[in-house]
C-alpha cells in the first residue's frame, strides 16, 4: 500500500518568501506529525494533529510557522517570510492511533514520509 | 524535557564485524523506544520498537535492548554488511502527555567492504 508522501521533495526559496509543504498521510491514519530535521541533527517535533484538530503546536519555532489539516487527511505546513535558519528537512509522519489510545506493540509506530528539503538562500 | 543522546556520533567498521550503538535518555517515564534507520535523502524506516515493559526485541541481525530504569538502550548489529551503512536514530515516546517522539542526534554508520 501507499506510504506517507510529501511534496515537493526539494524547495529552494529566497529569504522572505512564503513556502507551503504538503503531506499525504497513510489513508485512515488518525494522527499526523510534523518534524524539522536540521543538518546533522535528529528530527525535532513541530506540531501534532488528531484528525483535523491541531492538539499540540508547542514545537513551532515562531509565529511564521503555520500548519493545517482541514479535512483530517492531507496536511500543509506553511512558513511565512522564510529565513536562512529555516533551512532543514521537514518530515511528516502518520500513525493509526490518537493520544487516548497508545496502541499495541509493534503497530504503535509512526510512519515517516521522505521529507521536503528546504533551502533558504 | 526529555533529552536523548546517541554515542558514537559516527562509526566506521569493516564488513563482518559485530557492533553496538548506544542511546541514553534522561526521563525514564517512557511508553516505548524505537530504533530507526535513515538513508541519505530518505525518510525514516522503523527497525525495532520496544515497549516499556519489554527488555529486548530482535529482527534478523538486529537486536535492541532496553534498560528503562537506567535510561539506556543499545542496538546490536551482527555480521555487519555494506548495506547497513546509514544513520541510526533512537527515539522515545513519553508515557504520558506529549504524543510525539523525542529523537537522538543519530549515529552515522559506515561499513567498509
Amino acid at each position: 500500500g501507499a506510504g506517507v508522501s510529501q511534496s515537493p521533495r526539494y524547495k529552494v526559496a529566497k529569504r522572505g518568501q512564503d513556502v507551503a509543504l504538503r503531506c499525504d498521510p497513510i489513508s485512515g491514519h488518525v494522527s499526523l506529525f510534523w518534524y524539522q530535521q536540521a543538518l546533522g541533527q535528529g528530527p525535532e517535533f513541530l506540531t501534532y494533529f488528531q484528525n483535523e484538530a491541531q492538539l499540540d503546536k508547542s514545537g513551532l519555532p515562531s509565529d511564521r510557522f503555520f500548519a493545517e489539516r482541514p479535512e483530517g487527511s492531507v496536511s500543509t505546513l506553511k512558513i511565512q517570510r522564510t529565513q536562512q535558519e529555516d533551512s532543514a528537512v521537514y518530515l511528516c509522519a502518520s500513525s493509526p492511533y490518537g493520544p487516548s489510545g497508545r496502541g499495541i506493540t509493534a503497530t504503535d509506530t509512526q510512519y515517516f514520509g521522505p521529507g521536503t528539503r528546504l533551502t533558504v538562500l | 524535557k526529555q533529552e536523548v543522546t546517541q554515542i558514537p556520533a559516527a562509526l566506521s567498521v569493516p564488513e563482518g564485524e559485530n557492533l553496538v550503538l548506544n542511546c541514553s535518555f534522561t526521563d525514564s517515564a517512557i511508553y516505548n523506544l524505537q530504533w530507526f534507520r535513515q538513508d541519505p535523502g530518505k525518510g525514516l524506516t522503523s527497525l525495532l520498537l520496544i515497549q516499556s515493559s519489554q527488555r529486548e526485541q530482535t529482527s534478523g541481525r538486529l537486536n535492541a535492548s532496553l534498560d528503562k530504569s537506567s535510561g539506556r538502550s543499545t542496538l546490536y548489529i551482527a555480521a555487519s554488511q555494506p548495506g547497513d551503512s546509514a544513520t541510526y536514530l533512537c527515539a522515545v515516546k513519553p508515557q504520558t502527555g506529549a504524543n510525539n517522539l523525542f529523537f537522538g542526534t543519530g549515529t552515522r554508520l559506515t561499513v567498509i567492504p
